[in-house]
């Protein structure tokens, strides 16, 4: 049992550039979500899954893109990265989604946009 | 609306005393609280939670915190701080949402010296 993955772990981009963040969890996970971390500001919800095929945006949607195909499977999608995208980005799934349950974060992606 | 405060960005302990980090939180709703410890280059892993049941919550090594209503506070302890406890801490609310779309404090980085 894997938890979350996430893919690469290190990327930099050059303005304007694109590419998909990976994310898999192999736990039948209803719940996914990806959040942004830049220092002093925490955890900001980017967009969330309640399941294959539904999506919704969280706090801070503005520049991604996501698709949610199967379960198993969430990536975040940037078309055209900017210098104000370089932050630290993080995967994370619980069970149902519910406001009570533990939900496992991947172990980060740092992207570096030039 | 829910936001949540972490009271200090940095909290500086010598190992063996006592640790405390501050989480204050503003819900229009019940709260689902967590508190959520990150290490140097690694992803999110929960320490502990409060969803309604005991206000006072016990956690992995060693580390409670005690929900207080009155003063809307969910602040993180533990009796004697080791040095494998320094990380960056965050505090996070869930509650109120329909699916747990958290909400983090800014996170507080505790360090310990020998």
């Amino acid at each position: 049992n894997a938890g979350v993955t996430q893919t690469p772990k290190f990327q930099v981009l050059k303005t304007g550039q694109s590419m998909t963040l990976q994310c898999a969890q192999d736990m039948n996970h209803e719940y996914m979500s990806w959040y942004r971390q830049d220092p002093g500001m925490g955890l900001r919800l980017i967009h969330y899954s309640v399941g294959a095929g539904i999506t919704d945006q969280g706090e801070v949607p503005n520049g991604y893109n996501v698709s949610r195909s199967t379960t198993e499977d969430f990536p975040l999608r940037l078309l055209s990265a900017a210098p104000s995208q370089t932050s630290v980005y993080f995967c994370a799934s619980s069970y149902a989604g519910l406001a009570e349950e533990t939900q496992y974060f991947g172990p980060g992606t740092r992207l570096l946009v030039l | 609306a829910q936001s949540v405060t972490q009271l200090d960005s940095h909290v500086s302990v010598s190992e063996g005393t006592p640790v405390l980090l501050r989480c204050n939180y503003s819900s229009s709703y019940s709260p689902s609280l967590f508190w959520y410890v990150q290490h140097p280059n690694k992803g999110l892993q929960l320490l502990l939670k409060y969803t309604s049941a005991a206000t006072l919550v016990k956690g992995i090594n060693g580390f409670e915190a005690e929900f207080k209503k009155s003063e809307t506070s969910f602040h993180l302890t533990k009796p004697s701080a080791h040095m494998s406890d320094a990380a960056e801490y965050f505090c996070g609310n869930a509650g109120g949402t329909s699916y747990g779309k958290l909400t983090f404090g800014q996170g507080t980085i505790l360090t310990v010296h020998p």
